[in-house]
């Protein structure tokens, strides 16, 4: 079974600073995606960014990148120039494909408070 | 405007009453889920079902139960079996189940048990 571990419960940042959040995972298998998705105040969960494993190169969007470390089973999230918007919890998940469909595997998430 | 409507957004049950759960969604998406969210836990998934009339469990399915009867709705039953429910449910869809295709989430219904 895979399990994914974010270690920062809470984090804070200064406006307008860059902040990194972290996520670990354990799986045997070879082909698998990555997400980071944000759940803000209204608790509505919003896709931030997602990785594929057979790419190398790192995703991003926006203010938001990546730094997959496959080999270590890592996969960081960097916010740049932070904004106050940014402040909710963010997940990072796992998901294979399986013949009776994908699955999702959640972190235990972080949360991030932006202060002004 | 296409989406994913969660109903009723708080919802209150006494100990032993079945309860059931709206997800409904126009993004004529195959796949549906439903998740747990417990404070400092990530989501949790229930049940699945990636085509109507076809579902699967999930890790914590024991005391839900699921129907799906059609492709825009995926109903879920908190039955008395389950002894904790009080929790925050998310249900969620994306196009087929391909591990490429992000799944999209309602806004969560709050279930309360007095």
């Amino acid at each position: 079974a895979q399990t994914v571990t974010q270690s920062q419960p809470e984090m804070s940042v200064q406006e307008a600073e860059t902040v990194t959040l972290s996520c670990t995972y354990d799986t045997s298998e070879s082909n698998y995606y990555l997400f980071w998705y944000k759940q803000p105040p209204s608790r509505q969960m919003i896709l931030v960014i997602r990785q594929e494993a057979y790419k190398q190169q790192n995703a991003t969007e926006n203010r938001f990148s990546v730094n997959f470390q496959k080999a270590a089973k890592s996969f960081s999230l960097k916010i740049s120039d932070s904004q106050l918007g940014d402040t909710a919890m963010y997940f990072c998940a796992f998901m294979k494909q399986e013949t009776s469909g994908s699955r999702l595997t959640f972190g235990e998430g972080t949360q991030l408070t932006v202060n002004p | 405007d296409g989406g994913i409507t969660q109903s009723p957004k708080y919802l209150f049950r006494k100990e032993g009453q079945n309860v059931t759960l709206s997800c409904e969604q126009n993004l004529n998406h195959d796949a549906m889920y439903w998740y747990r969210q417990d404070p400092g836990q990530g989501l949790r998934l229930i049940y699945y079902s990636q085509i109507v009339n076809d579902f699967q469990k999930g890790d914590i399915a024991e005391g839900y139960s699921v129907s799906r009867e059609k492709k825009e709705s995926f109903p879920l039953t908190v039955t008395s079996a389950q002894k904790n429910p009080t929790a925050f449910y998310l249900c969620a869809s994306n196009w087929d189940g391909s591990s490429y295709n992000e799944q999209f989430f309602g806004p969560g219904t709050r279930l309360t048990v007095l």
